[in-house]
């Protein structure tokens, strides 16, 4: 079993749909980041969480420590959300990050 | 404000060749990080440098080496190339201890 599991692992949806992507994780963690990655490869840091919260923009990312578990939500989504959407955990006491296998998500106008 | 840089984009190389790629850290980061990704599968992590030290690898042979110079920037160099080193390897740089990643937009190593 992987250390991070992400789901589902792709996702289809129209223009203005509301998107969420869920991660769940092991180990224990001291941060968890979402990155976005488009084709072509260059990966975007879109947040990185400890507890709680945070948003920016369209997109919502909320983490809940004691379940392990992670959500990155996408509101009024729009073609160009279309990437891989990847959740990585950085073990406590560690610098190393671990990495899920990403969510292809596709939104089709 | 110049972000995380790699060189070179696409390499081509042929088994049993020897490779190296670089990366220039965000301005004012000090610490690099090396992961390779496989068409499908999210990154594995490689090793991470800081203080020009090798500070933590992960499960990758010593095929796989590494070096930070002291403007903070890395090498990564893989010996003896397989067909299965084939990737997109990619380099985030951060400050040690804060975690937050700012990736490069990676090298795509095609071993043939």
């Amino acid at each position: 079993k992987n250390e991070v599991e992400q789901s589902p692992q792709n996702l289809t949806a129209q223009e203005g749909e509301f998107i969420t992507i869920n991660c769940s994780y092991s180990v224990g963690i001291s941060a968890l980041h979402w990155l976005q990655q488009h084709p072509g490869g260059g990966i975007v840091s879109l947040f990185m969480l400890s507890s709680g919260k945070k948003k920016h923009g369209r997109l919502i990312a909320t983490i809940n420590i004691q379940e392990k578990h992670s959500s990155l939500h996408i509101t009024a989504s729009h073609p160009r959300d279309s990437a891989v959407y990847i959740c990585a955990v950085r073990q406590g006491g560690s610098e190393k990050l671990v990495f899920g296998k990403g969510t292809k998500l596709t939104v089709n106008p | 404000d110049a972000g995380v840089t790699q060189s070179p984009t696409h390499l081509i190389k042929t088994r049993g060749q020897q490779v190296t790629l670089r990366c220039s850290p965000k301005s004012g980061h000090d610490t690099v990080s090396w992961y390779q990704q496989a068409l499908g599968q999210g990154p594995q992590f490689i090793f991470q440098y800081y203080e020009e030290e090798e500070r933590q690898r992960g499960n990758f042979p010593d095929r796989f080496s590494g070096h930070q110079f002291p403007n903070y920037s890395s090498e990564l160099n893989v010996n003896a190339l397989l067909l299965g080193d084939s990737a997109l390897y990619l380099c985030a740089s951060s400050l040690m201890q804060r975690g937050a990643r700012f990736f490069g937009p990676g090298t795509r190593l095609t071993v043939l």
